[in-house]
């Protein structure tokens, strides 16, 4: 299994940028994925969820409204658009293998990409 | 909102050393508690799953164990690898998860 994400980069306070988040080594379609972000130096927490065929999507209130999660199955790819960034939204940005057995967890992750949000 | 609490927030340790960290959840979360270890620049790694299975892999000197509100992660014999945070995260609230504000287990 591997996750790759990609797209992170510097942006300006109410600008916009799309993440990407390629997946191999197992069959994405059936899976749901996950969004989660890490502060610089600080703890983890969770940004978005879609469903494995993407019908079905959640959000932190912290990003509602601004960020939207989405993928294309056809080409085994994860994405994060978010706009109307902020300054609390730099972080490192993981997608995330979401698996359900006994309990739900994120078995595999991406190595993640650097978001910086500044003027 | 669920909210987990982890303590200590920081805790130093030697080799060898049985060290035990603590996770609390504001309501009952039945077992649907997972304990990952990150260290510094890499992603988070699963240990623990549904409060007390151990992930493939993951050495058994790794153990939790708790139910409801009140969880614990034990490491029986700490190891040089071992230095690292740790993270409790709640998995009742599908598929919003949250975690833990992390332990940094540091050398002695």
């Amino acid at each position: 299994v591997q996750l790759v994400e990609s797209g992170g980069g510097v942006v300006q306070p109410g600008g916009s940028l799309r993440l990407s988040c390629a997946a191999s080594g197992f069959t994405f379609s059936t899976y749901g994925m996950h969004w989660v972000r890490q502060a610089p130096g600080k703890g983890l927490e969770w940004v978005a969820f879609i469903r494995y065929d993407g019908s079905n999507k959640n959000y932190a209130d912290s990003v509602k409204g601004r960020f939207t999660i989405s993928r294309d199955n056809s080409k085994n790819t994860l994405f994060l658009q978010m706009n109307s960034l902020t300054a609390e939204d730099t972080a490192f940005y993981y997608c995330a293998k979401y698996f359900c057995s006994t309990s739900c967890y994120y078995d595999y992750w991406g190595q993640g990409t650097l978001v910086t949000v500044s003027s | 909102d669920i909210q987990m609490s982890q303590s200590p927030s920081s805790l130093s340790a030697s080799v060898g050393d049985r060290v035990t960290i603590t996770c609390r959840a504001s309501q009952n979360i039945s077992s649907h508690l997972n304990w990952y270890q990150q260290k510094p620049g890499t992603a988070p790694k699963v240990l623990i799953y549904a409060a007390s299975n151990l992930q493939s892999g993951v050495p058994s000197r790794f153990s939790g164990s708790g139910s409801g509100t009140d969880f614990t992660l034990t490491i029986s014999s700490l190891q040089p690898e071992d230095f690292a945070t740790y993270y409790c995260q709640q998995s009742y609230t599908i598929p919003q998860f949250t975690f833990g504000q992390g332990t940094k287990l540091e050398m002695k």
